[in-house]
């Protein structure tokens, strides 16, 4: 399966500030997904990013509030912009290899707090 | 579109006892499934998936799951628990192609106890 580079491993930030999580992938992949894990909580799709196009963005999610870049297909990045404490959640990034045969793999994840 | 239900949020069980973790799914084709393990402070690990064929799954760890399209289950089972078995749990589901993105349920605490 493919091995993910997530940076930073945590952080914490001031509110109104903004932050950008990097995710490296050690070979080319289709599809890569941005999730957030509140604290206690599940994962929640944020956003799908394919390298070439904008990215798809679920309900309750907006590019103004998670930019995301997909410069090529090993590399991406998440903004949470404009902070504020409910933001704080662990925000992980996944890889699909074009099939399912290859399961889902994620990033060990950033774990932000807002202060 | 598709929807994964864990009913359980904690399961207590004692070392050496067999565990059951429930979980259902919703969708109106055909699905990819999969458990996933969250140790405390720690990724995500794929345990297993079914995609297609045999409904009995094997993973890792001692871990089996079977699909039941009937029921639309996908139950996760361990004959004996560890007290390393202990962390949370996750079912998910994709329904493949073009927009496979996964959704996951809500995740089931595994305490396992002495």
């Amino acid at each position: 399966s493919a091995v993910i580079s997530q940076k930073p491993s945590r952080d914490i930030c001031q509110r109104g500030t903004s932050l950008t999580i990097q995710c490296q992938v050690d070979s080319q992949v289709t599809m890569m997904f941005w999730y957030r894990q509140q604290p206690g909580q599940s994962l929640t799709l944020i956003a799908t990013a394919n390298q070439g196009s904008e990215a798809t963005y679920e309900s309750g999610f907006v590019i103004d509030k998670f930019p995301i870049s997909r410069p090529n297909l090993t590399f991406s990045t998440l903004t949470v912009s404009n902070m504020s404490p409910e933001d704080s959640s662990i925000y992980l990034c996944s890889v699909e290899r074009g099939s399912p045969n290859y399961g889902y793999t994620f990033g060990s994840g950033t774990r932000l707090t807002v202060v | 579109a598709q929807s994964v239900t864990q009913l359980d949020s904690q399961v207590p069980v004692f070392e050496e006892a067999p565990v059951e973790l429930r979980c259902n799914y919703s969708s109106s084709v055909s699905v990819y499934l999969f458990w996933y393990v969250q140790y405390p402070n720690q990724g995500l690990q794929l345990l297993l998936k079914y995609l297609s064929g045999s409904t009995l799954v094997k993973g890792i760890n001692g871990f089996e799951a079977e699909f039941n399209k009937s029921q639309t289950s996908f139950h996760l089972r361990k004959p004996s628990v560890h007290i390393s078995d202990t962390a949370e749990y996750f079912c998910a589901v994709s329904k493949g192609g073009a927009t496979n993105k996964l959704i996951f349920g809500t995740g089931t605490l595994l305490a396992v106890q002495p």
